[in-house]
């Protein structure tokens, strides 16, 4: 099946500096590839995705992009802010609508 | 607004006991999912339905059962036989044609 690694678990950086996630996946069939945010005690919320047709995408401050033939992909959120702490999720998409799932990373902004 | 929704937040389950979390969506979206969420892992599938009345096991459906009588609802009873049942639950739903969930906010479970 398919096997989603994410790193770090744990990040902080200062407020205004850029952030970055990555994500490697094993099966070469894996699609579609979203980013969940999840704030305390809430659940998870999209905030950006990518297909595997595209290399990158940007949503303002957020990008997310996408390397096939090294089967990783990673977040960039730039000038980051106090609300962008949060536990981010990346996931990968094979068959069907079922997801496998990263193990998650803290994300700390220090005002 | 549409959205989905669980119920309770927190639940609080005594050893042998069966508990049964609720899981409702007004989004029209044919297909349902519960994942169960442990710290420091990520989300694994518990089971999935695409269609009422049709449900498929996930990669840890033991100690679980659901039902899917409506479109709307896909409750997940959590029985006696699951022997590690505290963990946070999500549910979320997803429609033909779109690829993305929406997640529901959880409901905490904790044995007493």
């Amino acid at each position: 099946g398919e096997n989603v690694e994410q790193h770090p678990s744990t990040l902080s950086v200062q407020e205004g500096d850029s952030a970055v996630i990555k994500c490697t996946y094993s099966d070469s069939a894996s699609n579609y590839f979203p980013w969940y945010k999840q704030e305390l005690g809430k659940g998870p919320q999209l905030i950006i995705d990518i297909r595997s047709n595209v290399g990158e995408k940007k949503d303002q401050r957020i990008a997310v992009t996408l390397n096939k033939t090294a089967k990783h992909f990673s977040l960039h959120i730039t000038e980051t802010q106090p609300e962008d702490s949060a536990v981010y999720f990346c996931a990968a998409r094979i068959t069907g609508n079922q997801f496998y799932f990263g193990t998650g990373t803290s994300l700390t902004v220090i005002p | 607004d549409g959205g989905i929704t669980q119920s309770p937040k927190y639940l609080f389950r005594k050893e042998g006991q069966n508990v049964t979390l609720s899981c409702e969506q007004n989004l029209n979206h044919d297909a349902m999912y519960w994942y169960r969420q442990d710290p420091g892992q990520g989300l694994r599938l518990i089971y999935y339905s695409q269609i009422v009345n049709d449900f498929q096991k996930g990669d840890i459906a033991e100690g679980y059962s659901v039902s899917r009588e409506k479109k709307e609802s896909f409750p997940l009873t959590v029985t006696s036989a699951q022997k590690n049942p505290t963990a946070f639950y999500l549910c979320a739903s997803s429609s033909t044609g779109y690829w993305g969930y929406t997640f529901g906010s959880g409901t905490r479970l904790t044995v007493v």
